[in-house]
């Protein structure tokens, strides 16, 4: 595709539900972003990738989260024991070096 | 302290006018260095990125960097309607590709 693509659109799971969010970023970015914005928030970094290497996890809030990345494309975040505070706009970004991050259009999750 | 901050705003201007917007970061290792745009809704888009001290122009844009003050602002000339959004600070940090976010600052421009 010509951006990022970036599924489910919404999710809504009842609380203590595990969810899956994907990211298909743009072919040939070697780097991949992981954020999450509240509403009315700015962007919370949560994890970086280049390739398939992580080099900074620490933003990713608890252990409940976690990301990978495979073959160098595409990546998933996935949530396990949903809490409310989760909810929010996951975006993904892609990019081919330290230049622009091309976003996609967000996972907006609500859990309740 | 935070990593990037911003005013959150909003910033009110009149059409036409200049409107400044000012972010401070707290890495010195920071190299890059990024506005973005957001329109409600929406995903942020790239405005202007700036790696070295001065200014740097593009159309109606001019972002300024001082490395030395740790400061990074946006000038937006003859502000239009469609320029009211939030605009995002973004800077590298961590020594490599790490792209931090300030909370941004919502401009609204009033005919």
């Amino acid at each position: 595709g010509a951006g990022v693509s970036q599924s489910p659109s919404n999710k809504v799971t009842e609380k203590g539900k595990d969810v899956e969010l994907r990211c298909d970023p743009i072919s040939g970015h070697t780097a991949l972003y992981w954020y999450r914005q509240s509403l009315g928030q700015g962007l919370e970094f949560l994890i970086y990738f280049q390739g398939n290497s992580a080099p900074d996890k620490s933003g990713l809030p608890s252990d409940r989260f976690s990301a990978e990345r495979t073959g160098g494309s595409v990546s998933t975040l996935t949530i396990q024991r949903t809490q409310q505070e989760d909810s929010a706009v996951y975006l993904c970004a892609s990019t081919e070096g330290a230049g622009e991050l091309f976003f996609g259009e967000g996972s907006r999750l609500t859990v309740l | 302290q935070k990593e990037v901050e911003q005013n959150s705003g909003p910033l009110s201007v009149p059409e036409g006018a200049i409107a400044s917007l000012n972010c401070t970061y707290s890495d010195r290792g920071s190299q890059s260095f990024f506005w973005y745009r957001q329109y409600s809704g929406k995903s942020p888009e790239l405005i202007m990125f700036i790696y070295s001290n001065g200014d740097k122009e593009d159309g109606r844009f001019t972002a300024q960097l001082n490395k030395a003050s740790q400061y990074v602002s946006l000038l937006i000339r003859d502000s239009q309607p469609s320029d009211s959004a939030t605009y995002l600070c973004a800077v590298t940090a961590g020594g490599y590709n790490k792209l931090i976010f300030g909370a941004g600052t919502r401009l609204a421009v009033h005919p």
